[in-house]
């Protein structure tokens, strides 16, 4: 079973550039997440679709991150503009649904450094 | 909101020593989930509890769920140099929120 694909691996941004990330869900995975990780911390839910309807983005900083998943199966996030502070590593995850206790699988994350 | 704190932050043992880490709750949990992180890799699934004082064990690793369903800890027995990472406790409270403890890293010295 493939894994959950993200894309880019890697990024460098100047703040105030946009960028965005790309995220394949595992195949048949109804729910899916994206998290950011600041270094040293642990990973912070900022969305999660379930399908393509949003069931939790009450972390998504909305001024400036947006994300979709239109059909319900790969999904990008974006940043636009970034700031400093947006850097840090951003992990797709998904699962096969959303609801309490659902092992949630995760990909090998982007990582994003704003100068 | 939903609090969940995990201790402690960081711990260094000597190769063949125990290890634990906790995991509190100001809020019954429905369950918990933990993970394991790698230096440089991704969040991976250990383990789910879910029942009340629940007692789970993987080779070396024991994993229980409080009485009160508020806390949870992890114990490695006699750590090797392949423990090496950060232990995230994961829950889910019955309100549905989803929340990542701040993890408890592991280093082991050989």
């Amino acid at each position: 079973e493939a894994g959950v694909a993200q894309s880019p691996r890697y990024k460098i941004i100047e703040k105030r550039q946009s960028v965005a990330f790309w995220c394949n869900p595992i195949s048949g995975h109804a729910t899916l997440y994206w998290y950011q990780q600041i270094l040293g911390q642990g990973p912070k839910l900022l969305i999660q679709f379930q399908n393509n309807g949003v069931v939790d983005d009450s972390q998504l900083p909305k001024d400036r991150f947006s994300a979709e998943r239109l059909k319900g199966v790969d999904s990008t996030l974006k940043i636009q503009p970034a700031k400093l502070e947006d850097s840090a590593v951003y992990l797709c995850a998904s699962s096969r649904r959303g609801d309490s206790g659902n092992t949630i699988y995760f990909g090998e994350g982007s990582w994003l450094t704003v100068v | 909101g939903q609090q969940v704190m995990q201790i402690p932050q960081y711990q260094h043992v000597q190769e063949g020593e125990d290890f634990t880490t906790y995991c509190n709750s100001s809020t019954t949990l429905s369950n918990i989930q933990w993970y394991k992180q790698r230096p440089g890799g991704h969040p991976v699934f250990l383990i789910q509890l879910v029942k009340s004082g629940e007692v789970k064990k993987q080779k070396r690793l024991t994993f229980q769920f409080g009485e009160a369903k508020k806390n949870s800890s992890l114990h490695i027995t006699a750590t090797q140099t392949t423990d090496v990472g950060t232990y995230f406790c994961h829950i889910n409270n019955a309100g549905n929120m989803l929340t990542f403890g701040g993890g408890t890293r592991l280093m082991v010295k050989p």
